[in-house]
């Protein structure tokens, strides 16, 4: 199955810098099938982009994900205090599904 | 607003057999353009997909579990349901259901999920 590595584990940042997160995949991801996702602390997951680039309904333009093969990157170009939370990415591309270990976004 | 809840035991035994029933509102699960799944989360696994079934009663599972699992849905009732045979204390969880937000690809990325239901498996 596909490993998805997350990197960094923690990012600590102050409201309105940029965050950058990464997705590493053991192999390449079919059809650039892979999403990402947010979690706070109680909740469940809160989707947030679909097929490496394409924004969930709702999800504010500062989020933008990117990426192909098997290098995905998420950005949030200023930091609002609603984004501090653990972020995962998932990839469908090939079976079975799996999740990165995700990658928590602190306030610094 | 689609909606969905899960319901289940919160402990179960171990060797017994874990049921978790997700009820979906503001929509119905007889619609051509999703699939309706089941997400687990431990700190130890992380998140980890299930399963997931179409609304004409066909199935895909996780390979890793698809021995010990069935999902199940009730169009009558606007239900779908988890079960999973022979829990050990590695089955304990935070187990969601979610909409799958896709008609062809039963593990394709969710864009609803249930709130979560902590299922514990201990003596």
């Amino acid at each position: 199955e596909v490993v998805l590595t997350q990197s960094p584990g923690t990012l600590s940042l102050s409201p309105g810098e940029r965050a950058t997160l990464s997705c590493r995949a053991s192999q390449s991801v079919s059809n650039n099938y892979l999403a990402w996702y947010q979690q706070k602390p109680g909740q469940a997951p809160r989707f947030l982009i679909s097929g490496a680039s394409i924004r969930a309904t709702g999800v504010p333009d500062r989020i933008s994900g990117s990426g192909s093969g098997t290098d995905f990157t998420l950005t949030i170009s200023r930091l609002e205090p609603e984004d501090f939370a653990v972020y995962y990415c998932q990839q469908y591309g090939n079976s079975p599904t799996t999740f990165g270990q995700g990658t928590k976004v602190e306030i610094k | 607003q689609l909606q969905l809840q899960e319901s289940g035991p919160g402990l179960v035994k171990p060797s017994e057999t874990l049921s978790i029933t997700c009820t979906v509102s503001g929509g119905s699960i007889s619609v051509s353009n999703a699939f309706w799944g089941w997400v687990r989360q431990s700190p130890e696994k992380g998140l980890e997909w299930i399963g997931s079934i179409y609304y004409s009663g066909s199935a895909s599972y996780n390979p890793s579990l698809t021995s010990r699992v069935t999902i199940s849905a009730d169009t009558s009732k606007n239900q779908f349901s988890l079960t999973l045979r022979s829990v050990t204390a590695a089955d304990t969880a935070v187990y969601y259901c979610a909409r799958v937000a896709s008609s062809f690809v039963p593990s394709a990325a969710m864009n609803y999920w249930g709130q979560g239901t902590l299922v514990t498996v201990s003596s």
